[in-house]
């Protein structure tokens, strides 16, 4: 088992540019996460998906932020502009809802760097 | 979801047990109480979960009070990859997908 995976593992840009990050999530499991983690606020959920439709944005900071899953083994999560607020390690994680409590498994981050 | 209190850090010598405290005396009847960890530069783990009974896993054991009010995770023979942020999560089990929110946690530092 692959786990979840994330592209790219590190992404270095500069303020005003276009960032995507992507994930894909763990074969047959029907909910996807999208977290940001930074020193100051620590873990926080921004996206999740059940059957690839978003249930629950309300953490998304702003309109520079979106996120899709066209399908069920694929999501992005897409910043445009970025600024440099915007650094952090980005997570996606997947569960199967339905099967006991629903453990997350996290796939390993990908570190944004906004100049 | 229920709040939960955690100490900020602990030391724990290798090869003891470890035994990390978790507070959530608002906790609902329906919710389950989980427990991740993160190691340095790693996504979160999950290590397990429980609602009322006792639990244990190849990776630890979970101790929960009959009240419900405070569990323990312990971490039977503690390693130095055992170092990592534990985070203790009290939620309920959503239809419609359930998030993690996650505090502070304890930083668990294993030593020689």
């Amino acid at each position: 088992d692959a786990g979840v995976i994330q592209s790219p593992r590190h992404e270095v840009t500069e303020m005003g540019q276009e960032v995507t990050l992507r994930c894909k999530p763990i074969s047959g499991h029907n909910s996807l996460f999208w977290y940001r983690q930074t020193m100051m606020r620590g873990l926080e959920l921004l996206i999740y998906f059940n059957n690839n439709v978003p249930i629950d944005d309300s953490g998304m900071p702003e309109d520079r932020f979106s996120a899709k899953m066209p399908n069920a083994s694929f999501s992005t999560l897409k910043i445009q502009p970025s600024e440099p607020r915007d650094s952090a390690v980005y997570f996606c994680a997947s569960s199967l809802l339905g099967q006991g409590a629903d453990t997350q498994y996290f796939g390993p981050g990908t570190r944004l760097t906004v100049l | 979801d229920a709040k939960t209190t955690q100490p900020t850090s602990m030391d724990c010598a290798e090869g003891r047990a470890a035994n990390l405290p978790c507070n959530h005396s608002t906790i609902s009847g329906n919710e389950y109480v989980y427990w991740y960890r993160q190691i340095h530069s790693q996504g979160p783990q999950y290590i397990i979960h429980g609602l009322k009974n006792n639990e244990t896993n190849e990776m630890a054991s979970l101790i929960i009070t009959e009240d419900r009010k405070s569990s323990t995770l312990i971490l039977p023979h503690a390693t130095l990859r055992d170092t990592a942020v534990y985070y203790c999560i009290v939620r309920v089990h959503r239809a419609a997908g359930n998030k993690l929110t996650f505090g502070g946690g304890t930083r668990v530092l294993v030593k020689p």
